[in-house]
């Protein structure tokens, strides 16, 4: 079945840092990813909708410049958590779809384990 | 009002109990993503159903768009079945809007 890779698993950095977060789709083209947070114990949050070639849509509340989106190809979508700071900490996830496949469902990455101390 | 609720919120059972976790929501769908998440946090799709039933192995996923419930059936239950099931409801270009989730624990 179709894989998305997330890379990488877990991080541990240092306040200031910034981190970048891929989501590949290794056997379909992904026209459109979603990014998702996630806190401990709490459902899925849409951060925001990436499809290849065009801006990302943020989710109201979600800040574009402090979470970069890019999309630059059918198989590849980064998250950069730019200067991050201990209130980022979380567990993020992509997932990926085609949007002439409708009837296929989204799949998943693995997810990244974001610890800023 | 929660768009999309699901119940039981916790669920614990002895192995080869048969589960039901519900999912009912308030909203027109396309079609709605039965999920799992293992601890690790690996989320993967289980079922996407628009109507009727759909079978996999010891799972069992039906429908009723009209009632607007869906219900997730696990038969034979197994300790590995044990993680948080999310009912996920499919709508406008294909963004998911999810429940809260159940989570599931199997005891041998």
């Amino acid at each position: 079945g179709a894989v998305v890779s997330q890379h990488p698993s877990w991080v541990i950095c240092k306040s200031g840092t910034s981190v970048k977060i891929e989501c590949r789709s290794l056997d379909f083209q992904a026209t459109t990813m979603f990014w998702y947070r996630q806190f401990p114990k709490q459902s899925l949050m849409l951060m925001a909708t990436s499809n290849e070639g065009s801006k990302a849509t943020y989710e109201q509340g979600v800040e574009k410049d402090k979470f970069l989106i890019n999309h630059a190809s059918l198989t590849l979508s980064t998250l950069t958590v730019t200067s991050a700071h201990p209130e980022d900490s979380s567990f993020y996830i992509c997932s990926a779809t085609n949007r002439d496949r409708t009837w296929q469902p989204q799949h998943f990455g693995d997810g990244t384990r974001l610890s800023i101390l | 009002k929660n768009e999309v609720e699901q119940s039981p919120q916790n669920l614990t059972a002895q192995e080869g109990e048969f589960i039901t976790i519900n999912c009912s929501y308030s909203v027109g769908i396309s079609a709605l993503h039965w999920l799992q998440q293992h601890p690790g946090g690996g989320i993967v799709s289980l079922f996407m159903l628009s109507s009727g039933k759909k079978k996999h192995g010891r799972l069992i996923a039906t429908i009723n768009i009209q009632e607007k419930h869906s219900s997730l059936h696990i038969t034979a239950s197994h300790p590995r079945d044990s993680a948080v099931y999310i009912c996920a409801l499919i709508q406008g270009a294909q963004k998911l809007v999810f429940g809260q989730g159940t989570r599931l624990t199997i005891n041998p």
